[in-house]
């Protein structure tokens, strides 16, 4: 069975400050890692994903990705109040597989 | 629209009473899922449907039922709830089209109480 750790558990940034989130993963081919996140009585909603090796950027987020280290992270630049939520790491587990495994998740909080 | 709904976003349930939870998506969506989520844990895959098969987790496969009456809507069923019960629950909806890489979108939750 496929693990995802995520890390740090919580984390405090000041407003304006890059906030950065980490995520490993037990199995090298999975397929597709998503970052998700989930505002106070609200389902996770889909952030950024990668499927490649390499960087990924759309607006404040990038996402960069290494499969042979077996590690994922999402950079937050310019971190605002409203970023303060939790996010989760999925990942779609190896070919053939359609079940999203999810870390525990990072909760943000980003101070005014 | 992007919308999945759950009904109801709360629920309070005696030990040993059946629990039943429902959801619904408009996406035309082919795959729907439901997972347990407890405080400080990781979301947790109890079964997905695609289309009107069943596909339930080895260890959660006698705890829970599910029925998929049509595409729109799906819902679980606890027979006998206990203590350990007590959780939030999501429920996603895919399409199979994307494959591997189709975004699974979340319903806001119901988060149950057991007593």
């Amino acid at each position: 069975q496929e693990k995802v750790q995520q890390s740090p558990e919580s984390l405090i940034v000041p407003e304006g400050a890059m906030s950065s989130l980490n995520c490993t993963f037990s199995n090298s081919a999975s397929q597709s890692i998503w970052w998700y996140q989930q505002h106070p009585g609200k389902g996770p909603e889909a952030l950024i994903s990668i499927f490649s090796n390499g960087n990924k950027k759309e607006g404040r987020l990038t996402v960069y990705l290494n499969r042979a280290s077996l590690h994922v992270s999402l950079h937050i630049r310019d971190s605002q109040p409203s970023d303060s939520a939790v996010y989760l790491c999925a990942v779609r587990g190896s070919s053939g597989s359609w079940q999203l495994i999810f870390g525990s998740g990072t909760q943000l909080t980003v101070m005014p | 629209d992007t919308t999945v709904k759950q009904n109801p976003r709360y629920k309070l349930a005696r030990v040993g009473k059946p629990v039943n939870l429902i959801c619904s998506q408009t996406m035309n969506h082919d795959t729907m899922y439901w997972y347990q989520k407890k405080p400080n844990q990781a979301p947790k895959l109890l079964l997905f449907y695609y289309d009107k098969i069943l596909n339930r987790e080895a260890d959660t496969f006698e705890k829970f039922q599910s029925s998929r009456p049509n595409n729109s809507f799906c819902s679980l069923y606890i027979g006998s709830a206990g203590l350990e019960y007590s959780a939030m629950y999501l429920c996603a909806s895919s399409s199979r089209t994307g494959g591997v890489y189709a975004e699974q979108f979340f319903g806001p939750g119901t988060r149950l109480t057991v007593l």
